[in-house]
């Protein structure tokens, strides 16, 4: 079973909120991964990151921003949300020397009203 | 960059019969193609993978096969059951890099 945790799994806010997604491993994983899933299923990666202090925008653009200050945490933030924002969010890790398994976490369906 | 196709998108199998889904992928360089499975209200599970110097690789009711020269590789699942329900997306990966890009994604349904 995976190591990996993300909160909230489920959040209804207005437009123009900030919000926080919150990921957490303790797999001591020094990739960690956000993806984008659409309701028709396909998954885009938005951000990446290397290790501590080390933060890559994905192949999708997004509005929102990570930061990595700690090896096992890796938040995403939205400063204002939008409608269009409204999608779940899936968070995973790797351990270094890759390509190898990714550890996902159960997700954060976001719902912009 | 890699781009990976996948099909069929839905695929619906009586239980006990076999289901296959299938990936082609553009870059030949790719070298790491694993499957995932996620079912809903949990997090997506690696059910098995297969590396470029090998052309198929079993795990009990599921296979995974690689044509190199024709760029696909496919997922198998015999004898297959209700709990098998769930989307299924394949990915592949370049050496040197550490992304998966994934296919498009498969939503299998079982029939008792």
């Amino acid at each position: 079973e995976a190591d990996i945790y993300q909160t909230p799994r489920y959040l209804v806010i207005g437009t123009g909120k900030k919000i926080t997604l919150e990921c957490s491993q303790t797999m001591g994983h020094d990739k960690m991964y956000w993806y984008q899933q659409d309701p028709g299923m396909e998954l885009h990666l938005i951000h990446y990151s290397y290790g501590v202090n080390s933060t890559e925008k994905g192949d999708l653009s997004s509005e929102s921003t990570v930061s990595r200050i700690r090896t096992e945490h890796f938040p995403l933030t939205l400063e204002s949300a939008r409608p269009s924002h409204t999608s779940q969010y899936l968070c995973a890790s790797t351990a270094a020397g890759g390509p190898g398994e990714l550890f996902f976490g159960e997700g954060s369906r976001l719902t912009v009203l | 960059g890699e781009n990976v196709e996948q099909h069929p998108s839905t695929l619906s199998v009586q239980e006990g019969d076999s289901a296959v889904i299938k990936c082609t992928y553009s870059d030949s360089a790719s070298n790491y193609f694993p499957w995932y499975k996620q079912e809903l209200g949990k997090g997506s599970q690696l059910i098995i993978d297969i590396r470029s110097n090998v052309g198929e690789k079993k795990d009990q009711r599921i296979a995974v096969t690689l044509n190199k020269t024709a760029k696909h590789f496919s997922l198998h699942i015999t004898e297959t059951q209700p709990e098998d329900s769930a989307v299924y997306f394949c990915a592949a990966s370049t050496p040197g890099s550490d992304k998966l890009i994934f296919g498009t994604g498969t939503r299998l349904q079982v029939f008792p």
